[in-house]
């Protein structure tokens, strides 16, 4: 079974432009997670939903970061305008809601110079 | 507030030696517990969960983790690490009152002397 799917695995792009990641869940899953990871903070939900719906957005640290599931299988994280401090690993994982736990994608290294 | 402490940041052991890697909880009721690995350059790999029943739990690549409630810890444990266990291990945390949010440790990154 395919697991979790994230791309781009790595993207390096100028500050104020608009980023976006793209995840694909595991089939059958129905809970979709956004993590950041960075040496300084390790690692943080950013966001997570479940049957399409978010569910809890606390950790998004501002409003230039959105999220959205277009539908039950596929997920993107949009960062517009990017700055440098967004660098970081992003991870996305899914679940099945009541059967935890959450299977994680490899990763997208965001560099923004 | 929820919590998961892992107070060991780097643990270094020879190859062949015993390992337990510590992981303290906060939580006001029994949580789901988990542990996780993570390669360089990769996700976040599951070993083992505990979510009822017996409080030693077997998991893969030969780890086992003991849930102790007195204690609030879910400490993990392998008789005889392999060079290729070097990574970072995540205690985590899930709370049955947020569906399936987990809360993850800081981590511990182990090392394996040869």
């Amino acid at each position: 079974d395919a697991g979790v799917i994230q791309s781009p695995r790595h993207e390096v792009t100028e500050m104020g432009q608009e980023v976006t990641l793209r995840c694909k869940l595991i089939s059958g899953h129905n809970s979709l997670f956004w993590y950041r990871q960075t040496m300084m903070r390790g690692l943080e939900l950013l966001i997570y939903f479940n049957n399409n719906v978010p569910i809890d957005d606390s950790g998004m640290p501002e409003d230039r970061f959105s999220a959205k599931m277009p539908n039950a299988s596929f997920s993107t994280l949009k960062i517009q305008p990017s700055e440098p401090r967004d660098s970081a690993v992003y991870f996305c994982a899914s679940s099945f809601v009541g059967d935890q736990p959450q299977h994680f994608g490899d990763g997208t290294r965001l560099s923004i110079l | 507030a929820q919590s998961v402490t892992q107070p060991d940041i780097h643990i270094t052991v020879s190859e062949g030696a015993s390992l337990e890697l510590r992981c303290n909880y906060s939580y006001g009721a029994t949580p789901y517990l988990f542990w996780y690995v993570q390669s360089p350059g990769q996700g976040l790999q599951l070993l083992l969960k505990y979510f009822s029943g017996d409080t030693l739990v077997q998991g893969i690549k030969g780890f086992e983790a003991e849930f102790k409630r007195s204690q609030s810890s879910f400490n993990l444990r392998k008789p005889s690490v392999h060079w290729s266990d070097a990574a970072e291990y995540f205690c985590a945390v899930g709370l049955y009152s947020s569906a399936s949010k987990i809360i993850f440790g800081s981590g511990t990154r182990l090392s394996i002397r040869p």
